[in-house]
């Protein structure tokens, strides 16, 4: 059981460049979430899935699309990547929004 | 979604036991309460969750008064591995859609032998 699986694991990019963050699931889970870590500080929400063909935005959805086509893969897009871009990005998912979260490891992207 | 207020950062020593409170005075009727961890590099990682009382797993125990206004995560008998970010959480009503958990900035425990 693979859990959330995120790839790339790391990513440089350069200003404009444009990226998807590709995120799965093999757990069945109904609902799925984009977070962004900037260094030293909490997780900031960016968007969220509560099932498939349903997204919504949330605290920090600027620059940033979703999609979710299937009920496991919840990919992130970035559309001209911008120096304010570079974080880490959780993606995580849940069998219900009142449930434990599962978290994937991450991908660091810098921006330059 | 209701809002949490808990400390920036927490000392221990290995072997001690650790409470860390995390207020929450405009917890809705229906609202949980959710701690994770986090290690540097990790993503956060589900500790405990709890509605109202005492909650208790292999890891942690949650204590959460009558009123629910707070919530207290006690680590037992601390060790160094346990340093990290700790999250408390208050989520939404199981029968709300289209919402979501929203972090705060965590507190920091750091142990020390």
């Amino acid at each position: 059981n693979a859990g959330v699986t995120q790839t790339p694991k790391f990513r440089i990019l350069k200003i404009g460049q444009s990226m998807t963050l590709q995120c799965t699931q093999d757990m069945n889970h109904n609902y799925m979430y984009w977070y962004r870590q900037d260094p030293g500080m909490g997780l900031k929400l960016i968007y969220y899935s509560v099932g498939a063909g349903i997204t919504d935005k949330g605290e920090v959805p600027n620059g940033y699309n979703v999609s979710r086509s299937t009920t496991e893969d919840f990919p992130l897009r970035l559309e001209l990547a911008a120096p304010s871009q570079t974080s880490v990005y959780f993606c995580a998912s849940s069998q219900k929004e009142t449930y434990g979260y599962t978290f994937g490891s991450g991908t660091r992207l810098t921006v330059v | 979604l209701a809002k949490t207020t808990q400390p920036i950062s927490m000392d221990s020593y290995e072997g001690q036991e650790v409470n860390i409170t995390c207020s929450h005075n405009n917890i809705a009727t229906n609202d949980y309460i959710t701690w994770y961890q986090q290690f540097p590099s990790q993503g956060p990682r589900f500790i405990i969750q709890g509605y109202k009382t005492k909650v208790t797993n292999e890891v942690a125990s949650l204590f959460i008064p009558a009123d629910r206004k707070s919530s207290t995560l006690s680590l037992p008998r601390v060790s160094l591995s346990d340093t990290a970010v700790y999250y408390c959480l208050v989520g939404a009503a199981a029968n709300q859609a289209g919402t979501a958990l929203i972090f705060g900035k965590g507190t920091t425990l750091s142990v020390s032998s």
